[in-house]
């Protein structure tokens, strides 16, 4: 069965340093893996996915994502965090060998203070 | 573009009244999941189609959800009888075909059950 686990129910970090929320997950085969974001009354915004290729994949807003097969992780991350990037951060895994089901994470809400 | 859009965006019903939640995908895209999100939770699935046809419904929690998508555009996720527990916001995304593409979510309907 897929599942994905986002350990951390919130991050803290101050604004100019590197932020990293963490997501692992578990499929039977080949997982495309995605990351969405979910601001205050808007609805959920694709950022980045892993299809297949290299290994470190980079998306919107100067986000990058690292997928690592041994580990089954795929953490997001970004050199220097923006206040502006406070929200609500899901990360999600698909099936690639024919499934449909995506499965989402709990989210893990970003604190990016001044 | 025109983006996902869903209808109404709230809605109140009380325990045991029926309710119909509207989704308008982006024209052309082929594919169209239903996702419910509790307070506090990612989204879950419920179902999937491609065009009209309903090819995964694993996760509708029971026999008063129904979802249809009759001509492979608008799709109407309908809960008969509604419960307490169905108290929570349905969100709708479409994407094109290829199973590694992104998903694009609309605003979400808020339900909620007195």
């Amino acid at each position: 069965a897929q599942s994905v686990a986002q350990p951390e129910d919130q991050v803290n970090v101050a604004e100019g340093n590197p932020l990293t929320v963490k997501c692992t997950y578990s499929v039977s085969g080949n997982p495309y893996l995605f990351w969405y974001v979910q601001y205050p009354n808007r609805g959920l915004q694709f950022l980045l996915k892993y299809i297949t290729g290299d290994n470190l994949v980079k998306g919107s807003y100067g986000f990058e994502a690292e997928f690592n097969k041994s580990q089954t992780s795929f953490h997001l991350k970004k050199p220097s965090a923006l206040v502006s990037d406070s929200a609500l951060y899901f990360c999600a895994v698909r099936d690639g060998t024919g499934g449909f089901k995506t499965i989402f994470g709990a989210g893990t809400r970003l604190f990016v203070k001044a | 573009g025109a983006g996902v859009s869903q209808s109404p965006r709230y809605k109140v019903a009380k325990r045991g009244q029926d309710v119909a939640l509207r989704c308008d995908p982006i024209s052309g895209h082929v594919s169209l999941f239903w996702y419910q999100q509790a307070l506090g939770q990612g989204p879950e699935f419920l179902t999937y189609f491609q065009n009209e046809a309903q090819l995964d419904k694993s996760g509708l929690p029971s026999d008063r959800f129904f979802a249809e998508r009759p001509e492979g555009s608008v799709s109407t996720l309908k809960i008969q009888r509604t419960q307490q527990e169905d108290s929570a916001v349905y969100l709708c995304a479409s994407s094109p075909r290829q199973p590694s593409y992104e998903q694009y979510f609309g605003p979400g309907t808020r339900l909620t059950v007195t």
